[in-house]
């Protein structure tokens, strides 16, 4: 079993919809990350959570410490949005970054 | 923030030839990571580079096959060794960034095709 897992690992929805991707993990961890890859190839940080919620512009993320989950919301979702959206954790007490398989999102016209 | 140029952007390689790829970034970062991404597979890491000292390699990645350079605090070259068709993958560069690395920073990344 991964020690972080993503669910769903594809999602297709449709232009103005509220989009939820989930994130559990296994293991203990000090910060919790969103990131954004283009299919360029790019990637980019979306969020650093340890606790709490998060919120910029039409993107939010959450954290749950006890249960060991995150989520990361995007509202009026656009085709722009449709990228692979990848949770990472830092493993608490070292550098290291542990990711998830990441979660396909397409979002139509 | 930190800006990371990494390059090649993308290249075709033949079998069993090497390539190395370079990552630059516009601030002095302690440590580099760098990263393959195999097709359809999220990012696994290679090693941690610091300057000044050899490389931490991950279980399964070695310094003979994937050797890594650190001369200074903005740049680092991760070579792919004697190349073979599983190496075909995207490789990149990260640093983190801030207090307690809350923002992770990527270079643009390396798609490799071994043929």
């Amino acid at each position: 079993k991964n020690e972080v897992e993503q669910s769903p690992q594809n999602l297709t929805a449709q232009e103005g919809e509220f989009i939820t991707i989930n994130c559990s993990y296994s293991v203990g961890i000090s910060a919790l990350h969103w990131l954004q890859q283009h299919p360029g190839g790019g990637i980019v940080s979306l969020f650093m959570l340890s606790s709490g919620k998060k919120k910029h512009g039409r993107l939010i993320a959450t954290i749950n410490i006890q249960e060991k989950h995150s989520s990361l919301h995007i509202t009026a979702s656009h085709p722009r949005d449709s990228a692979v959206y990848i949770c990472a954790v830092r493993i608490q007490g070292a550098q290291k970054l542990v990711f998830g398989q990441g979660t396909r999102l397409t979002i139509n016209p | 923030s930190a800006v990371i140029s990494q390059k090649p952007s993308r290249d075709i390689c033949q079998r069993g030839t090497s390539l190395t790829i370079q990552c630059q970034v516009d601030s002095q970062v302690t440590m580099m990571f760098w990263y393959r991404q195999q097709p359809g597979q999220s990012l696994t890491l290679i090693a941690t580079a610091n300057q000044g000292s050899e490389a931490t390699y991950e279980s399964g990645f070695v310094i003979d096959k994937f050797p890594i350079s650190r001369p200074n605090l903005t740049f680092s070259t991760l070579t792919v060794s004697n190349m073979s068709p599983e190496d075909s993958s995207i490789y990149l560069c990260s640093v983190d960034w801030g207090n307690s690395g809350n923002t992770i920073y990527f270079g643009e990344g390396s798609w490799l095709t071994v043929v």
